[in-house]
């Protein structure tokens, strides 16, 4: 059971916007900021969005991130077929002595 | 250019004491705002982050596998290393280490390629 809640799948054409949610808590989403992860098939997660909203280098503008209270949200935009991975939020939690959460993982089909 | 690679044993039994080294370059381990981590995934299941230590030797440690973990590093080998005791076949899993950069705010950065680890008798 993750801390953060996360749908386990989420689905959409090539072209259209879809949006991931993750919920959390006052302790991790409400204290702190939330990183976005995907993981294709067979390899290591990447980050996508770190700070809520910001967008390392090389990551497409199609990805964008958002937090309100204690949840956030990933949009991908002009959804392509590449963008079939598991998507993962984190984010850390200050309770006991402060640990990292993430999220159940969604994966995104293209259909 | 950050890099990072997990070494260790593929497969181990049942009650024994698993050991991950973690080798990085690109970085180093003294520099004020870094940290490196290990986060692992069962197989079809999702992450988990286990431990953190950080450029000035400061841990943390998932509370539900706290009693069972151990991270230290070795900044003159640009090393970090992951001990784990009483290992169980819930155990089997991916394990990953990863380069942390923290500050105003803190995420993983760059992440190794992550090593299968099974645990069986």
């Amino acid at each position: 059971q993750s801390v953060l809640t996360q749908p386990p799948s989420a689905s959409g054409t090539p072209g259209q916007r879809v949006t991931i949610s993750c919920s959390g808590s006052s302790s991790n989403i409400g204290s702190n900021t939330v990183n976005w992860y995907q993981q294709l098939p067979g390899t290591a997660p990447k980050l996508l969005i770190y700070s809520n909203n910001q967008r390392p280098s090389g990551v497409p503008d199609r990805f964008s991130g958002s937090k309100s209270g204690t949840s956030a949200s990933l949009a991908i935009s002009g959804l392509q077929s590449e963008d079939e991975a598991d998507y993962y939020c984190a984010a850390w939690d200050d309770s006991l002595n402060g640990f990292w959460v993430f999220g159940g993982g969604t994966k995104l089909t293209v259909l | 250019q950050i890099t990072l690679k997990e070494s260790g044993p593929t497969l181990v039994k049942p009650t024994q004491t698993l050991t991950l080294t973690c080798t990085f370059s690109g970085f180093s381990l003294s520099t004020s705002g870094v940290g490196v981590g290990w986060i692992r995934q069962p197989p079809g299941k999702a992450l988990e982050w286990l431990a953190l230590i950080y450029w000035n030797d400061d841990k943390r440690y998932s509370p539900s596998l706290k009693s069972r973990l151990t991270i230290t590093k070795d900044t003159s080998k640009n090393q970090v290393v992951l001990t784990m005791t009483n290992m169980d076949p819930v155990d089997t899993a991916t394990y990953y280490c990863a380069h942390m950069r923290e500050g105003a705010v803190a995420f993983f950065d760059y992440w190794g390629q992550g090593t299968l680890v099974t645990v069986s008798s």
